[in-house]
């Protein structure tokens, strides 16, 4: 079946330093979507990306989609308290109707202050 | 405008009992996801209504199953629990799109221990 792998499991960071998780799919995507979970919370969602080769920018966060549309990530410029958390991908098939959403074991980050 | 909203927060049961878990989506969603995340994984994919009819289902035992009412809230029922079924279960609804791309809004989720 269908696979999302997502590295690193952990990231310590110091406030201000850069953070960037990668996600990587057995299979071909439609389209990826990123969630944040706070420690105690529930996903909610970040963003989603379709085209292959997309760029998406919200403030510090950076999405890419890979051209093979197999793989993104996701980068955090100068990280605050604010950001910590556990960030998950989440892809969907190309072929067949699935419609499920696959989720990555996600990156839990840590931002020291 | 409310969120999705799920029942109980927390539960815990013996192994071998039978569990009811309750979910009302976002206002204007048609759609209900239901995921199992154990503690430090990602969210695994149980199944999703649409239409009161299970239109997909992931990789789990029939002792798990479910239900969608015309108001589109949903039930997830797990029978027989095993020590294995403690996590936290998450209800996502979304609005069917014509390409499956619809974003999820997750509710807070109900955690069940089984002991």
């Amino acid at each position: 079946g269908q696979q999302v792998m997502q590295i690193p499991q952990y990231q310590h960071v110091q406030e201000g330093e850069d953070f960037t998780t990668y996600c990587n799919s057995s299979t071909t995507l439609s389209n990826i979507q990123w969630y944040k979970q706070r420690p105690g919370g529930h996903p909610v969602f970040l963003i989603q990306l379709v085209k292959s080769g997309e760029v998406k920018k919200q403030k510090r966060l950076t999405f890419q989609f890979g051209e093979a549309k197999k793989n993104s990530s996701l980068h955090i410029t100068a990280t605050q308290t604010t950001d910590v958390g556990t960030y998950f991908c989440a892809g969907q098939k190309s072929s067949g109707s699935a419609r499920q959403l696959t989720f990555g074991s996600g990156t839990q980050l840590t931002v020291l202050p | 405008d409310a969120g999705v909203t799920q029942s109980p927060t927390h539960l815990i049961k013996t192994r071998g009992q039978q569990v009811t878990l309750r979910c009302s989506p976002k206002s204007g969603h048609d759609t209900v996801s239901w995921y199992q995340q154990a503690l430090g994984q990602g969210p695994q994919f149980i199944f999703q209504y649409y239409e009161e009819e299970e239109r997909q289902r992931g990789n789990f035992p029939d002792r798990f199953s479910g239900h969608q009412f015309p108001n589109y809230s949903s039930e997830l029922n797990v029978n027989a629990l095993l020590l294995g079924d403690s996590a936290l279960y998450l209800c996502a609804s979304s609005l069917a799109g014509a390409m499956g791309n619809e974003k999820l809004f997750f509710g807070s989720g109900t955690q069940l221990s089984v002991l």
